[in-house]
């Protein structure tokens, strides 16, 4: 039963435009989710993350915005560059039952240039 | 530099030959996990730990032994390897609650049980 889905397996976004990555989860006890960034040989980067308490955080070029009722989050990056290629990961968390965390498959984002 | 270091990178092993992947952090971390990524399955969780001499199973436990004697070091431990255990194993560790936040992730560690 997977919690948390990344439906896309890879997007191609070209270069200077707004990349959009989409997360469905099914668990309502999740109350935390983080995107975390994965380039080839090396460990996954956190990017950014919300609480279910909110529904947009902003840091820079990337905004994570959440749906609650939906059970969705998606990951905004703009204006789109070269280094965001990689792999991309929406994890949750529920952290007022233990702290285990469930990871999606991931997005592979390609940017063009 | 504050980092996540795993040893060994890569390993090449045979079914039931116990082995230990080791995993330490400098950053004074309460928070360390276990994860394995496999192509179409992204990231899994195999344990946690909270805290010295606490830790949890994960979303794949089996086949896999953790301990945590040291606040810094948090190694794997596969009693019995098998060929289905072939992936690679992230370590991961962050300041505590809520878990996940600012996570850092080692390099991995590939791992192939023939």
């Amino acid at each position: 039963d997977q919690q948390v889905k990344q439906n896309s397996p890879s997007l191609s976004v070209q270069e200077g435009r707004i990349s959009i990555l989409n997360c469905d989860y099914t668990n309502s006890m999740f109350d935390y989710f983080l995107w975390y960034k994965k380039y080839p040989a090396e460990g996954p980067t956190f990017l950014i993350s919300i609480s279910s308490i909110k529904d947009k955080n902003e840091d820079g070029r990337f905004t994570v915005f959440l749906n609650k009722s939906a059970k969705h989050l998606s990951l905004h990056i703009v204006p789109s560059q070269p280094g965001d290629s990689a792999v991309y990961f929406c994890a949750a968390s529920a952290v007022r039952r233990d702290d285990k965390i469930i990871f999606g498959k991931g997005t592979r984002l390609h940017i063009l240039p | 530099e504050a980092q996540v270091t795993q040893n060994p990178r890569y390993l090449i092993t045979v079914t039931g030959k116990k082995l230990t992947v080791t995993c330490s952090q400098n950053m004074n971390h309460e928070y360390m996990s276990w994860y394995r990524q496999d192509p179409g399955l992204g990231l899994r969780q195999i344990y946690y730990s909270m805290n010295v001499e606490v830790t949890d199973k994960g979303d794949v436990p089996e086949g896999y032994k953790v301990s945590r004697k040291e606040k810094r070091n948090f190694p794997l431990i596969l009693e019995s390897p098998s060929p289905n255990q072939t992936s690679l194993y992230f370590c991961a560790s962050s300041s505590g609650r809520p878990v996940g936040d600012e996570q850092y992730f080692g390099p991995g560690t590939r791992l192939t049980v023939t």
